[in-house]
């Protein structure tokens, strides 16, 4: 079972819906939980960072952690076409290397 | 927020030859920093984690004396792929850990070297 599990997709929605997306975690060492975005042959971006569990609120963006059942999410409201890319969720102790999901592939149709 | 350079942005070789990627902070001091390669449609695979003045911690199952990490100062990382073969072929991608923003050391990725092997 690797450490961080993501579902692939693709997920294609049409533009103004709201997206979720979600990964699960088996390490309970885990402390911090990212959210990261990919464009095509770019470099990955930090979108938010969660530390322990709890919500937390960016824009048009929400990163929520359960590490009761050991659940990452993303929510993204508004989706508009720009949003389209690959959504990598990831975790980590603390100063270690992180670990990170397969990545969820979003297209939002205009 | 915090700028990771890598040169070249891409590159094609021939098979045999070595191949050097750069990796540099550029407005801040990195005492880590992270190689990753991805492939098409997967997600980024870490290859080796490499602290300034000393050697890098490999994962397993990457050969160190295929690809050569030298961390020698605070804003510079390079990654040397030895006798590159058509397999090596991949998107590779560094990241630097800037220790002295804030209590969660954040991740800094580059854009990325493409690496065609031919």
């Amino acid at each position: 079972q690797k450490e961080v599990e993501q579902d692939p997709g693709p997920l294609s929605v049409p533009e103004g819906a709201i997206v979720s997306l979600n990964c699960t975690y088996s390490n309970s060492a885990f402390q911090y939980f990212m959210w990261y975005r990919q464009y095509s042959r770019k470099g990955p971006e930090l979108l938010m960072y969660t530390y322990s569990s709890g919500n937390k609120e960016d824009g048009r963006f929400t990163a929520q952690v359960d590490k009761s059942s050991k659940y990452i999410s993303l929510f993204i409201r508004d989706s508009q076409p720009s949003d389209s890319a690959t959504y990598l969720c990831a975790a980590e102790r603390g100063n270690t290397p992180l670990v990170f999901g397969k990545g969820t592939r979003l297209s939002v149709i205009a | 927020g915090a700028v990771v350079s890598q040169h070249p942005s891409w590159v094609i070789c021939k098979s045999g030859t070595s191949v050097k990627i750069e990796c540099r902070s550029l407005d801040f001091q990195a005492t880590t920093m992270f190689w990753y390669r991805q492939f098409p449609k997967q997600s980024l695979m870490l290859m080796a984690t490499s602290n300034e003045g000393s050697k890098a911690t490999y994962e397993q199952g990457v050969e160190k004396d295929k690809f050569l990490i030298n961390h020698a100062s605070l804003t510079l990382s390079t990654l040397t792929v030895t006798s590159a073969h058509p397999e090596d072929s991949s998107f590779y991608i560094c990241s630097a850990r800037d220790g002295g923003r804030s209590s969660y050391n954040e991740q800094f990725f580059g854009p990325g070297t493409r690496l065609t092997v031919l």
